[in-house]
């Protein structure tokens, strides 16, 4: 069964701290592997998209790294802002069969 | 350009009654999905469409329907309202469709749905 796994489940850390979020799936065949934010009462905001053959894509301070042969993803954040407090949300596509497994999400919190 | 709309963006039912949810996406997309989010189980795919065909769909009973229209805005239809229907449902749009490929997805703030 097609699983992502996120932790933690939420985080608070202060202003100016850098963090990592984690993401395990065991999505297979692999096609595609999304990190978005979720802002509370808003829709997701796409941050990166990796392939399988892409290891790191960053969007500003926001980086992502991909290691398909342990099957794991991370999220890097530097430098938080009190505007990164959001929930964030792995997920998953796999090749052929076309459709998505989503992570329950990290919610983070950025404490001022 | 403007993001994705949807309406109404609240909404109250009771159970029994059926609920029709609209999507408009950016303009120039032609690909729409829908997805179901609860705190319980997280989002959902619920089903996508493109150039008003159904491409795929999720694992929902057959009283989540949809379509798609020839100017790419899309509807959702849900019959037989149950309470654990309850849920922030969510579309997106992107040029092209979206699952398995690198396409970025957009998403509308989403319709709140509440069945009492």
């Amino acid at each position: 069964k097609n699983q992502v796994e996120q932790s933690p489940q939420s985080l608070i850390i202060l202003e100016g701290k850098n963090c990592t979020l984690q993401c395990n799936y065991t999505v297979s065949p692999f096609s595609n592997l999304r990190w978005y934010k979720q802002d509370t009462g808003r829709g997701p905001v796409s941050l990166t998209i990796m392939t399988f053959s892409e290891n790191t894509k960053s969007n500003g301070r926001y980086t992502a790294t991909l290691d398909a042969d342990t099957k794991q993803s991370s999220l890097h954040i530097t430098a938080s802002q009190l505007s990164d407090s959001a929930s964030y949300i792995c997920v998953v596509s796999a090749s052929g069969y076309s459709t998505l497994t989503f992570g329950k999400g990290t919610m983070l919190l950025v404490s001022p | 350009k403007a993001g994705v709309t949807q309406t109404p963006r609240y909404l109250i039912k009771t159970r029994g009654q059926q609920v029709t949810l609209s999507c408009s996406p950016i303009s120039g997309h032609r690909s729409v999905s829908w997805y179901q989010q609860t705190p319980g189980q997280g989002l959902q795919f619920l089903f996508e469409y493109f150039s008003e065909t159904q491409r795929n769909k999720g694992n929902f009973p057959g009283r989540f329907s949809g379509r798609q229209f020839s100017n790419s805005r899309s509807e959702m239809n849900v019959s037989t309202l149950e309470l654990g229907d309850s849920a922030l449902y969510l579309c997106a749009s992107s040029l092209v469709p979206g699952l398995g490929g690198t396409d970025t997805q957009y998403f509308g703030p989403g319709t709140r749905l509440t069945v009492l």
